[in-house]
Protein backbone atom coordinates (compact mmCIF):
# COMPACT_ATOMS: atom_id res chain seq x y z
CA UNK A 1 0.00 0.00 0.00
CA UNK A 2 1.79 3.00 -1.41
CA UNK A 3 -1.10 5.62 -0.33
CA UNK A 4 -1.92 6.18 -3.93
CA UNK A 5 -4.77 4.31 -5.07
CA UNK A 6 -5.69 3.68 -9.05
CA UNK A 7 -8.66 2.39 -10.95
CA UNK A 8 -8.67 0.37 -13.00
CA UNK A 9 -6.03 -1.94 -13.24
CA UNK A 10 -6.31 -2.84 -16.51
CA UNK A 11 -8.42 -1.12 -19.31
CA UNK A 12 -8.95 -2.29 -23.11
CA UNK A 13 -11.47 0.34 -24.91
CA UNK A 14 -12.01 0.86 -28.34
CA UNK A 15 -10.92 4.17 -30.21
CA UNK A 16 -14.70 5.55 -30.36
CA UNK A 17 -15.00 4.88 -26.47
CA UNK A 18 -15.03 7.31 -23.34
CA UNK A 19 -13.40 6.34 -20.32
CA UNK A 20 -12.12 7.33 -16.81
CA UNK A 21 -9.00 6.61 -15.05
CA UNK A 22 -9.36 7.34 -11.03
CA UNK A 23 -6.99 8.33 -8.86
CA UNK A 24 -7.09 9.08 -5.08
CA UNK A 25 -4.15 9.90 -2.48
CA UNK A 26 -4.47 9.24 1.20
CA UNK A 27 -1.68 10.86 1.98
CA UNK A 28 -2.17 14.41 2.68
CA UNK A 29 -0.58 15.87 -0.04
CA UNK A 30 -1.64 19.24 -1.88
CA UNK A 31 -0.10 18.19 -5.49
CA UNK A 32 -1.23 15.54 -7.93
CA UNK A 33 -0.07 14.38 -11.04
CA UNK A 34 -0.72 12.14 -14.06
CA UNK A 35 2.59 10.47 -15.58
CA UNK A 36 2.91 8.21 -19.32
CA UNK A 37 4.56 5.53 -19.79
CA UNK A 38 5.22 3.86 -22.68
CA UNK A 39 7.43 1.12 -23.66
CA UNK A 40 11.35 2.13 -24.26
CA UNK A 41 10.42 5.37 -23.23
CA UNK A 42 11.19 8.11 -20.10
CA UNK A 43 8.42 8.52 -18.00
CA UNK A 44 6.53 11.70 -19.34
CA UNK A 45 4.48 14.30 -17.11
CA UNK A 46 1.28 14.97 -17.92
CA UNK A 47 -0.70 17.31 -16.46
CA UNK A 48 0.06 18.75 -12.54
CA UNK A 49 -2.66 19.99 -10.53
CA UNK A 50 -1.40 22.18 -7.10
CA UNK A 51 -4.22 23.03 -4.78
CA UNK A 52 -6.92 21.65 -7.00
CA UNK A 53 -5.44 24.18 -9.75
CA UNK A 54 -3.97 22.72 -13.00
CA UNK A 55 -0.29 24.03 -13.38
CA UNK A 56 1.68 22.42 -15.77
CA UNK A 57 -0.22 20.82 -18.76
CA UNK A 58 2.43 19.63 -21.35
CA UNK A 59 1.55 19.46 -24.46
CA UNK A 60 -0.96 16.81 -24.46
CA UNK A 61 -3.53 16.39 -26.96
CA UNK A 62 -7.45 17.37 -25.93
CA UNK A 63 -8.40 13.52 -25.66
CA UNK A 64 -6.80 13.64 -22.59
CA UNK A 65 -8.89 15.87 -20.21
CA UNK A 66 -7.63 16.12 -16.81
CA UNK A 67 -10.42 16.84 -13.63
CA UNK A 68 -9.00 17.53 -9.88
CA UNK A 69 -12.09 17.84 -7.65
CA UNK A 70 -10.03 17.98 -4.57
CA UNK A 71 -7.00 17.77 -3.41
CA UNK A 72 -7.45 13.92 -2.67
CA UNK A 73 -8.51 12.89 -6.43
CA UNK A 74 -7.90 13.28 -9.59
CA UNK A 75 -9.59 11.86 -12.96
CA UNK A 76 -8.01 11.74 -16.31
CA UNK A 77 -10.77 11.89 -19.10
CA UNK A 78 -10.23 9.58 -22.62
CA UNK A 79 -12.47 10.09 -25.34
CA UNK A 80 -11.35 8.97 -29.04
CA UNK A 81 -8.06 7.97 -28.30
CA UNK A 82 -5.84 6.20 -30.85
CA UNK A 83 -3.60 3.12 -30.83
CA UNK A 84 -0.05 5.00 -29.43
CA UNK A 85 -2.10 6.09 -26.88
CA UNK A 86 -1.49 2.34 -25.64
CA UNK A 87 0.83 2.78 -22.30
CA UNK A 88 0.78 2.94 -18.48
CA UNK A 89 -0.83 5.51 -16.72
CA UNK A 90 1.01 6.26 -13.51
CA UNK A 91 -0.88 8.65 -11.17
CA UNK A 92 1.75 10.28 -8.24
CA UNK A 93 0.89 12.88 -5.08
CA UNK A 94 3.58 14.68 -3.53
CA UNK A 95 3.59 17.80 -0.87
CA UNK A 96 4.39 20.71 -2.80
CA UNK A 97 6.83 22.35 -1.11
CA UNK A 98 9.84 23.15 -3.17
CA UNK A 99 11.44 19.41 -4.28
CA UNK A 100 9.30 16.79 -2.56
CA UNK A 101 9.67 13.20 -2.82
CA UNK A 102 7.28 11.89 -5.57
CA UNK A 103 4.75 9.19 -4.38
CA UNK A 104 3.52 7.23 -7.22
CA UNK A 105 -0.11 4.44 -7.62
CA UNK A 106 0.16 1.38 -9.59
CA UNK A 107 -1.00 2.93 -12.79
CA UNK A 108 -3.57 1.55 -15.38
CA UNK A 109 -2.28 -0.54 -18.00
CA UNK A 110 -4.41 0.82 -20.97
CA UNK A 111 -5.11 -1.00 -24.59
CA UNK A 112 -6.47 1.29 -27.23
CA UNK A 113 -7.95 -0.96 -30.25
CA UNK B 1 16.28 20.56 -21.30
CA UNK B 2 18.79 18.60 -19.16
CA UNK B 3 20.06 14.94 -20.23
CA UNK B 4 20.01 12.12 -17.58
CA UNK B 5 21.88 9.17 -18.74
CA UNK B 6 21.69 6.19 -16.23
CA UNK B 7 24.20 2.86 -16.80
CA UNK B 8 23.99 0.06 -17.04
CA UNK B 9 20.66 0.08 -19.08
CA UNK B 10 20.67 -4.26 -17.78
CA UNK B 11 22.56 -5.59 -15.05
CA UNK B 12 21.96 -9.40 -14.20
CA UNK B 13 23.34 -10.54 -10.91
CA UNK B 14 22.96 -13.75 -8.59
CA UNK B 15 21.26 -13.15 -5.25
CA UNK B 16 23.70 -12.14 -2.57
CA UNK B 17 25.94 -10.08 -5.18
CA UNK B 18 26.22 -5.91 -4.67
CA UNK B 19 25.32 -3.83 -7.49
CA UNK B 20 26.54 -0.08 -8.02
CA UNK B 21 23.81 1.91 -10.72
CA UNK B 22 24.84 5.44 -11.70
CA UNK B 23 22.79 8.15 -12.95
CA UNK B 24 24.66 11.07 -14.76
CA UNK B 25 22.89 14.62 -15.66
CA UNK B 26 23.97 17.46 -17.60
CA UNK B 27 22.79 20.52 -15.61
CA UNK B 28 23.36 21.39 -11.95
CA UNK B 29 20.11 19.90 -10.03
CA UNK B 30 17.87 20.48 -6.75
CA UNK B 31 15.87 17.97 -7.05
CA UNK B 32 17.27 13.98 -7.52
CA UNK B 33 14.97 11.25 -6.39
CA UNK B 34 15.65 7.30 -7.20
CA UNK B 35 12.38 5.10 -7.66
CA UNK B 36 12.21 1.34 -7.88
CA UNK B 37 9.79 0.07 -10.15
CA UNK B 38 8.58 -3.93 -9.42
CA UNK B 39 7.63 -6.27 -12.64
CA UNK B 40 4.29 -5.35 -11.82
CA UNK B 41 4.48 -1.76 -12.79
CA UNK B 42 4.86 -0.31 -9.28
CA UNK B 43 6.98 2.74 -8.72
CA UNK B 44 8.17 2.91 -5.11
CA UNK B 45 10.39 6.16 -3.71
CA UNK B 46 13.73 4.68 -2.21
CA UNK B 47 15.56 8.20 -2.12
CA UNK B 48 15.74 11.69 -2.25
CA UNK B 49 18.67 12.96 -2.92
CA UNK B 50 19.86 16.29 -4.19
CA UNK B 51 23.38 16.01 -2.42
CA UNK B 52 25.20 14.03 -0.12
CA UNK B 53 24.72 10.36 1.25
CA UNK B 54 21.55 8.36 2.58
CA UNK B 55 21.18 4.45 3.82
CA UNK B 56 18.30 2.85 3.91
CA UNK B 57 18.92 -0.71 4.87
CA UNK B 58 20.84 -2.50 2.03
CA UNK B 59 20.34 0.34 -0.18
CA UNK B 60 22.27 3.48 -0.24
CA UNK B 61 22.35 6.56 -2.42
CA UNK B 62 25.36 9.04 -2.94
CA UNK B 63 25.37 12.15 -5.46
CA UNK B 64 27.80 14.12 -5.76
CA UNK B 65 25.94 17.03 -7.42
CA UNK B 66 29.43 19.32 -8.25
CA UNK B 67 30.15 16.29 -10.55
CA UNK B 68 26.81 15.45 -11.85
CA UNK B 69 26.22 12.17 -10.94
CA UNK B 70 24.46 9.69 -8.61
CA UNK B 71 25.23 6.45 -7.21
CA UNK B 72 22.67 3.52 -6.17
CA UNK B 73 24.06 0.78 -4.32
CA UNK B 74 22.49 -2.70 -3.17
CA UNK B 75 24.24 -4.74 -1.55
CA UNK B 76 23.33 -8.58 -0.63
CA UNK B 77 20.80 -8.37 -2.85
CA UNK B 78 17.73 -10.29 -3.08
CA UNK B 79 15.44 -11.57 -6.22
CA UNK B 80 12.70 -8.80 -4.67
CA UNK B 81 15.09 -6.36 -5.61
CA UNK B 82 14.60 -6.88 -9.55
CA UNK B 83 12.97 -4.78 -11.56
CA UNK B 84 13.85 -1.20 -13.19
CA UNK B 85 15.48 1.25 -11.16
CA UNK B 86 14.81 5.33 -12.65
CA UNK B 87 16.85 8.08 -11.16
CA UNK B 88 14.78 11.69 -11.83
CA UNK B 89 16.14 15.06 -11.70
CA UNK B 90 14.54 18.57 -10.98
CA UNK B 91 16.82 21.32 -12.58
CA UNK B 92 18.46 24.30 -10.60
CA UNK B 93 16.51 27.17 -10.79
CA UNK B 94 13.49 25.87 -11.05
CA UNK B 95 10.25 27.22 -8.99
CA UNK B 96 8.42 24.53 -9.83
CA UNK B 97 10.04 21.51 -7.86
CA UNK B 98 8.37 18.29 -9.03
CA UNK B 99 6.59 19.75 -11.67
CA UNK B 100 9.64 19.57 -13.72
CA UNK B 101 11.40 16.37 -12.91
CA UNK B 102 13.08 14.41 -15.94
CA UNK B 103 13.36 11.01 -15.38
CA UNK B 104 16.02 8.56 -16.92
CA UNK B 105 15.45 5.85 -19.44
CA UNK B 106 16.39 3.34 -15.96
CA UNK B 107 18.44 0.37 -15.53
CA UNK B 108 16.56 -2.92 -15.45
CA UNK B 109 17.93 -5.53 -12.83
CA UNK B 110 17.75 -9.22 -12.91
CA UNK B 111 18.52 -11.36 -9.44
CA UNK B 112 18.69 -14.98 -10.32
CA UNK B 113 17.93 -16.97 -7.49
Amino acid sequence: ETGVTQTPRHLVMGMTNKKSLKCEQHLGHNAMYWYKQSAKKPLELMFVYSLEERVENNSVPSRFSPECPNSSHLFLHLHTLQPEDSALYLCASSQRDINEKLFFGSGTQLSVL
Amino acid sequence: GIQVEQSPPDLILQEGANSTLRCNFSDSVNNLQWFHQNPWGQLINLFYIPSGTKQNGRLSATTVATERYSLLYISSSQTTDSGVYFCAVGVMGSNFGNEKLTFGTGTRLTIIP
